[in-house]
């Protein structure tokens, strides 16, 4: 049964600086994996989706990488702002499953 | 396209009545899926659907609960009776292919509560 887990949990970071928010899953065979964001009280926004056969895609300030035999994905955001502070998801799709299995997530706070 | 349209965006009712959450798709896309969204467990699973008929329900958490696609554009998830532990915001996402090119579109989700 596919898991995936998002570390850390939170994070805080001052405006400005570059982070990375890490994303593993237990069974490689999928088909792809997607990057959402989910502002509080609000629905999930699809930020990047990074197929099986690529290794990385970029979005603006955004850079998603996907190795596949390790089980890891990361996002990657450069010179964050507050308007950053949201919490990221992270999901796997494929298989036999048809459907995406969702991290529980990791809740940005960008501080002025 | 206005993108997955859910109704009601909130919804409360008392512990025992019956609750019907509404989705429409995206025009043209096969498939559709609901989730749902605690604090304790994230998001999860209930079913999904292909070509109007469900695939996969096994995140159905009790027979309380059903859901029905009667044709391409229009989706029902019903709880009868709702319990408090319901109490969460369901969401509703299409797709053209299942997720596997464009992934998914995601509705702005029900936020239900049971009092």
């Amino acid at each position: 049964k596919q898991e995936v887990t998002q570390i850390p949990a939170a994070l805080s970071v001052p405006e400005g600086e570059n982070l990375v928010l890490n994303c593993s899953f237990t069974d490689s065979a999928i088909y792809n994996l997607q990057w959402f964001r989910q502002d509080p009280g609000k629905g999930l926004t699809s930020l990047l989706l990074i197929q099986s056969s690529q290794r990385e895609q970029t979005s603006g300030r955004l850079n998603a990488s996907l190795d596949k035999s390790s089980g890891r994905s990361t996002l990657y955001i450069a010179a964050s702002q507050p308007g950053d502070s949201a919490t990221y998801l992270c999901a796997v799709g494929g298989g036999s499953q048809g459907n995406l299995i969702f991290g529980k997530g990791t809740k940005l706070s960008v501080k002025p | 396209d206005a993108g997955v349209i859910q109704s009601p965006r909130h919804e409360v009712t008392e512990m025992g009545q019956e609750v019907t959450l509404r989705c429409k798709p995206i025009s043209g896309h096969d498939y559709l899926f609901w989730y749902r969204q605690t604090m304790m467990r994230g998001l999860e699973l209930l079913i999904y659907f292909n070509n109007n008929v469900p695939i996969d329900d096994s995140g159905m958490p009790e027979d309380r609960f059903s859901a029905k696609m009667p044709n391409a554009s229009f989706s029902t998830l019903k709880i009868q009776p709702s319990e408090p532990r319901d109490s969460a915001v369901y969401f509703c996402a299409s797709d053209l292919t299942g997720g596997r090119n464009y992934g998914y579109t995601f509705g702005s989700g029900t936020r239900l509560t049971v009092v």
